[in-house]
């Protein structure tokens, strides 16, 4: 299995909701990662875990709070979101056999399109 | 600060023909650098990556040359296809993941 899946594909929350993004690999991959993606830009990086501990934040505001329950699985807790916070997410894994957890190719999910009422 | 770039927004080519997107950085320690395709939709799919201690690579019709002395590298489509129409990132992988800008190729048939 190489497929990184992500849940919803879709979400349209308003800002005082909670919801949470799902993200889920069955690679192996001891390193996941949170992307923000706005229209027409690059991927940018939001959160790194590595071995199940966070080891990046790329000073993201505290209205994102991910998660790793365990190797596989990582969440991404959103709560008071703001308009501009609509983007596509992307969920990533990487194989973390080096020192250097992104020292390996990423495996990106298809994303989940968020809309922030 | 450190920064990855392209220098060409938007690539068309004539189906058949050969394309050619190119990728400027900026941090003369990097040392390992990843091209991803974007079709609209989806998550970025890993093309080809090249590290360092490499000026070439080859991949089935795609080809990575990285010039280390002015810090650039490049991404060559053979014989493009309507299939690779799509937005092209490079990345840097030098302590975290940074993509470059991103070029648009378009494919004309």
């Amino acid at each position: 299995d190489t497929e990184v899946t992500q849940t919803p594909k879709h979400l349209v929350m308003g800002m005082t909701n909670k919801k949470s993004l799902k993200c889920e690999q069955h690679m192996g991959h001891r390193a996941m990662y949170w992307y923000k993606q706005k229209a027409k830009k690059p991927p940018e990086l939001m959160f790194v875990y590595s071995y199940e501990k966070l080891s990046i934040n790329e000073s993201v505001p505290s209205r994102f709070s991910p998660e790793c329950p365990n190797s596989s699985l990582l969440n991404l807790h959103l709560h008071a979101l703001q308009p501009e916070d609509s983007a596509l997410y992307l969920c990533a894994s990487s194989g973390g056999t080096s020192g250097r957890a992104t020292y390996n190719e990423q495996f990106f999910g298809p994303g989940t399109r968020l809309t922030v009422l | 600060g450190e920064s990855v770039g392209l220098h060409l927004p938007t690539l068309s080519v004539q189906e058949g023909d050969n394309s050619i997107i190119n990728c400027a950085y900026s941090n003369s320690a990097s040392d390992y650098f990843i091209w991803y395709k974007q079709e609209s939709g989806k998550g970025p799919q890993f093309i080809i990556d090249i590290r360092s201690n490499m000026d070439k690579r080859q991949g089935q019709r795609v080809t990575v040359l990285l010039n280390k002395t002015v810090k650039h590298l490049s991404l060559q489509i053979a014989a493009t296809q309507p299939g690779d129409s799509a937005v092209y990132f490079c990345a840097d992988t030098y302590q975290k993941v940074t993509f470059g800008t991103g070029t648009k190729l378009q494919v004309i048939p």
